[in-house]
């Protein structure tokens, strides 16, 4: 079965830092990918989506990647900020109908 | 305009009682979904329906869980005989269609304890 990994639990850096988050995925890649956010007490809230044959999408201080050989994709927050601590969640469309969640990763940007 | 709503926000049951929370997609969204989300966990996908299709129920945990979305627009999840470890945050999304191409618009979530 498919399985989704985001690096670490939690990550701390200083504020103006890049925040570099992983996700990791088994077996065969999926179609799209998409990186979400999660305040406490809140629905996640979608940020970005990269599609297979994409390497690369960028959003403002966002950036993903998405390398199919290491089964991979990285998102970096550049020049960050403590409103952007929170959770992060990758999520991976395989079958073109449903989204399957990694457990994500907390983030706190410290002044 | 409105986002997705689900009520209750939040939900206090004795274990064995059923439950049934509701989930108001936004307007126009074939897609519908609910997930399960424990505490510090990530998201586990229940259920869901795109327009008048058959909804796909893999995510289902047992049989005492089920679902239903009259009209194509609100959603009932409902939980029979509920267990202690059914307690766990509710989340619905909609989206335009299911295609992993659209993005998900999350509820607040229904916030489930079982005592």
């Amino acid at each position: 079965s498919q399985k989704i990994e985001q690096n670490s639990e939690a990550l701390n850096i200083q504020e103006g830092k890049t925040a570099t988050l992983t996700c990791n995925y088994t077996n065969y890649s999926p179609a799209y990918l998409q990186w979400y956010r999660q305040d406490p007490g809140r629905g996640p809230v979608f940020l970005l989506l990269i599609r297979e044959n994409e390497k690369e999408k960028r959003k403002e201080r966002l950036k993903v990647t998405f390398d199919t050989t290491l089964k991979q994709s990285l998102f970096h927050i550049t020049a960050s900020q403590p409103a952007d601590s929170a959770t992060y969640l990758c999520a991976l469309s395989y079958n073109n109908n449903d989204m399957r969640f990694g457990a994500g990763t907390r983030l706190t940007v410290k002044p | 305009g409105a986002g997705v709503s689900q009520s209750p926000s939040n939900k206090v049951t004795e274990k064995g009682k059923d439950v049934e929370l509701r989930c108001d997609p936004i307007s126009g969204h074939t897609a519908l979904y609910w997930y399960r989300q424990s505490l510090g966990q990530g998201l586990e996908f229940l259920i869901y329906f795109q327009g008048n299709s058959a909804p796909d129920k893999s995510g289902l945990p047992s049989d005492r869980f089920s679902a239903e979305r009259t009209g194509g627009s609100v959603s009932t999840l409902t939980i029979q005989r509920t267990q202690q470890e059914d307690s766990a945050v509710y989340l619905c999304a909609s989206s335009l269609q299911t295609s992993g191409a659209y993005e998900q618009y999350f509820g607040p979530g229904t916030r489930l304890t079982v005592t």
